[in-house]
């Protein structure tokens, strides 16, 4: 049964520190997604891979948050220094370009104190 | 750009019972996607249903079924027989066709569903 995976599951930290969230997608897959989800904005994207190059992070804050693929098993999504607004579930999901649809991994619930 | 419009914040259903949850779109696209996501208090997004808009048929997925209207830009989630494990927060989710840098979804703000037993 493939699936996303992403750890941790979930993340306290104090303002000011660096967070890293992981994410592996489906074994095959060649987009990864990353969202994030607030009560007040819903769903957002951040940022978009295919084929482990970056499509799309026009959602993202440039000035402290990072997005990678080091290899095509693993998606990084970090943030330095963190601040209380950054707290959320961000999730990661994967796809097939060329089908529609992504599956999503348990998401990253961050609490920045 | 495209948004995605659920106006009803929450909904409440008897078990056993059938309940349908509205979702709006906006588009100039004449091809995408259309999908209802189900977010359990476990957190999981869970793809329920998935429409092509190129399909006039609507989909079906044994209890689920959705009510997709194109010149309305109206695509609804219908669950027949409620069961007490479809209490969750429900995404719709709109997608365009083309594959590249818009591959995203782009998500209404979800309604949660109440399952009274």
């Amino acid at each position: 049964d493939a699936r996303v995976t992403q750890t941790p599951r979930d993340k306290v930290t104090e303002m000011g520190q660096e967070v890293t969230m992981r994410c592996q997608p489906i074994l095959g897959h060649n987009t990864v997604f990353w969202y994030r989800q607030t009560m007040m904005q819903g769903l957002e994207l951040l940022a978009y891979f295919r084929n482990r190059a970056p499509l799309d992070d026009s959602g993202m804050p440039k000035d402290r948050f990072s997005a990678e693929m080091p290899d095509a098993t693993l998606a990084t999504l970090k943030i330095q220094p963190s601040e209380p607004r950054d707290s959320a579930v961000y999730f990661c999901a994967s796809g097939f370009s060329g089908t529609d649809t992504q599956y999503f991994g348990p998401g990253t619930r961050l609490t920045v104190l | 750009a495209q948004t995605v419009t659920q106006s009803q914040p929450e909904m409440s259903v008897q078990e056993a019972e059938t309940v349908t949850l509205s979702c709006t779109y906006d588009t100039s696209e004449s091809d995408y996607y259309l999908f209802w996501y189900k977010q359990p208090p476990s957190r999981q997004m869970i793809l329920v249903i998935r429409q092509e808009a190129y399909k006039q048929q609507n989909a079906t997925e044994n209890r689920f079924s959705v009510n997709f209207q194109k010149a309305a830009k109206s695509f609804s989630l219908k669950i027949s027989d409620s069961q007490l494990g479809d209490a969750a927060m429900y995404f719709c989710a709109y997608r365009t066709l083309y594959t590249g840098a818009n591959s995203k979804l782009t998500f209404g703000k979800g309604i949660t569903l109440s399952v009274r037993p």
